[in-house]
C-alpha cells in the first residue's frame, strides 16, 4: 500500500542551485498536484496535472516547472533555487472523477534553501 | 476569486470539553468544502467531506451556506484529537486550503 510516494524527504540546496522532486502513486489516479506548505499560509497549490501530458499553474507558480512524465509520476524542478523557496512540498492525487473526490497526499520533502 | 479562511491559528481545550474549528470560504459556485488533518509525524488525510456527511472520529461539518462557514466540531475532544486542521475548498483538480488550526487538546 505505497500510495503517493515522494523523493527525497530532505533537501538542503544554496541559492541557484536545481534540483527536482520525484512523486509517484500507484492508485492509477488521473490527477496529481503540488503543493507547498508555510507557516501561517496553509497548503498552496504550485502546478497540477489533470491528465497524463497535461499540466497546468496553480496559486504559485514562478520559479518552479513541472513535468508530467506518465500517469504515475509527477515531478517538480527548481531551476534556480532561492530563500523563499524554503518550505515543505506535498506530492497528491486524486481520481478527479467528481468534486467529492479526495486528495491522497505523499509525506513531504522539507526543503531549506541557504 | 476563492478563498478559505480559519481564523484561528491555535486552539487549545481541556479534555472533554467541546471543539469547533472555525472555516469560511468564498467562493462563486455550489461548493464542495472537506476538512483534511495531519497528525504529528502523519501525511495529511481527509477528515471528512461534505459531499458525503459523515461522522468521523465524532467530528462532524455542516455546510452553511448563508454565512458561508463549513466549521468542524466534536462535543468531547480526546487528547488523540491533537493534530493540524485544514479547510479546504474545491474539487476537479483545484483545491484551495485555509492556513491550518493547530489543535490542542490538554490533559
Amino acid at each position: 500500500n505505497a500510495g503517493v510516494t515522494q523523493t527525497p524527504k530532505f533537501q538542503v540546496l544554496k541559492t541557484g542551485q536545481s534540483m527536482t522532486l520525484q512523486c509517484a502513486q500507484d492508485m492509477n489516479h488521473n490527477s496529481m498536484y503540488w503543493y507547498r506548505q508555510d507557516p501561517g499560509m496553509g497548503l498552496r497549490l504550485i502546478y497540477y496535472s489533470a491528465s497524463e501530458g497535461t499540466t497546468d499553474k496553480g496559486e504559485v507558480p514562478n520559479g518552479y516547472n513541472v513535468s508530467r512524465l506518465n500517469k504515475r509520476e509527477f515531478s517538480l524542478r527548481l531551476e534556480s533555487a532561492a530563500p523563499s523557496q524554503t518550505s515543505v512540498y506535498f506530492c497528491a492525487s486524486s481520481e478527479a472523477r467528481d468534486p467529492g473526490e479526495k486528495l491522497f497526499f505523499g509525506s513531504g520533502t522539507q526543503l531549506s534553501v541557504l | 476569486a476563492q478563498r478559505v479562511t480559519q481564523p484561528e491559528k491555535l486552539l487549545s481545550v481541556f479534555k472533554g470539553a467541546p471543539v469547533e474549528l472555525k472555516c469560511n470560504y468564498s467562493y462563486s459556485g455550489s461548493p464542495e468544502l472537506f476538512w483534511y488533518v495531519q497528525y504529528s509525524r502523519q501525511r495529511l488525510q481527509l477528515l471528512l467531506r461534505h459531499i458525503s456527511r459523515e461522522s468521523i472520529k465524532g467530528f462532524t461539518a455542516d455546510l452553511n451556506k448563508g454565512e458561508t462557514s463549513f466549521h468542524l466540531k466534536k462535543p468531547f475532544a480526546q487528547e488523540e484529537d491533537s493534530a493540524m486542521y485544514y479547510c479546504a475548498l474545491g474539487g476537479f483538480n483545484k483545491f484551495y486550503f485555509g492556513s491550518g488550526t493547530k489543535l490542542n487538546v490538554k490533559p
